[in-house]
């Protein structure tokens, strides 16, 4: 069956260096891929969408690479702040619009 | 622009109970996700809807069912409740197409716990 695996442990870093998750998927070929922040008790945010024939997308501080030979994305934070601590999920997509998530990685950034 | 609103915000209900959920979509979208997020697992895909017609189904048995009105807006039923229900239950929106690769934007869910 389809199986996501986000960095299992919590990452710790400090302010202003750069946070890398990984997401690792098997048993599926997405057309696309989407990377979600959530609060305690809040809804995903949505942050980025890659497509299968993108290798990387940026916005602002964020950068995910999409790399299908490998079934793997990186979703990169440079300058990290603490106001970026929160759980990142990665989840991905096909045809039929159903999206299957990462259990998530928890970000802690350490001012 | 308004974002995903669901209601209620927190709903308690007992065993065998029947629980309804509500969500409007961003203005302009056409589609409606439901996912539901227990505690300690991941977001697990329930319904789609598009155009009012449900397009696909997560991995769920039939007490949970839904629709979608013609302003686009949805509703989850949930029948029979039992305490493994509980949970935060999300409505995301997106705009339409089998396929689009659109983002789908989340509300901030209900949570429903049962006693």
């Amino acid at each position: 069956s389809q199986k996501i695996e986000q960095n299992s442990e919590a990452l710790n870093i400090q302010e202003g260096k750069t946070a890398t998750l990984t997401c690792n998927y098997t048993n599926y070929s997405p057309a696309y891929l989407q990377w979600y922040r959530q609060d305690p008790g809040r809804g995903p945010v949505f942050l980025l969408l890659i497509r299968e024939n993108e290798k990387e997308k940026r916005k602002e501080r964020l950068k995910v690479t999409f790399d299908t030979t490998l079934k793997q994305s990186l979703f990169h934070i440079t300058a990290s702040q603490p106001a970026d601590s929160a759980t990142y999920l990665c989840a991905l997509g096909g045809a039929t619009n159903k999206l299957i998530f990462g259990t998530g990685t928890l970000l802690a950034v350490q001012p | 622009e308004a974002g995903v609103t669901q209601s209620p915000t927190h709903l308690i209900k007992t065993r065998g109970q029947q629980a309804t959920l509500r969500c409007s979509p961003i203005s302009g979208h056409t589609s409606v996700y439901w996912y539901q997020q227990a505690l300690g697992l991941g977001l697990q895909f329930l319904l789609w809807y598009d155009e009012g017609e449900e397009r696909n189904r997560g991995n769920f048995p039939p007490r949970f069912s839904g629709r979608q009105f013609p302003n686009y807006s949805s509703e989850l039923n949930v029948n029979a409740l039992e305490l493994e229900d509980s949970a935060l239950y999300l409505c995301a929106s997106s705009l339409t197409g089998v396929g689009a690769n659109q983002p789908q934007h989340f509300g901030d869910g209900t949570r429903l716990s049962i006693l």
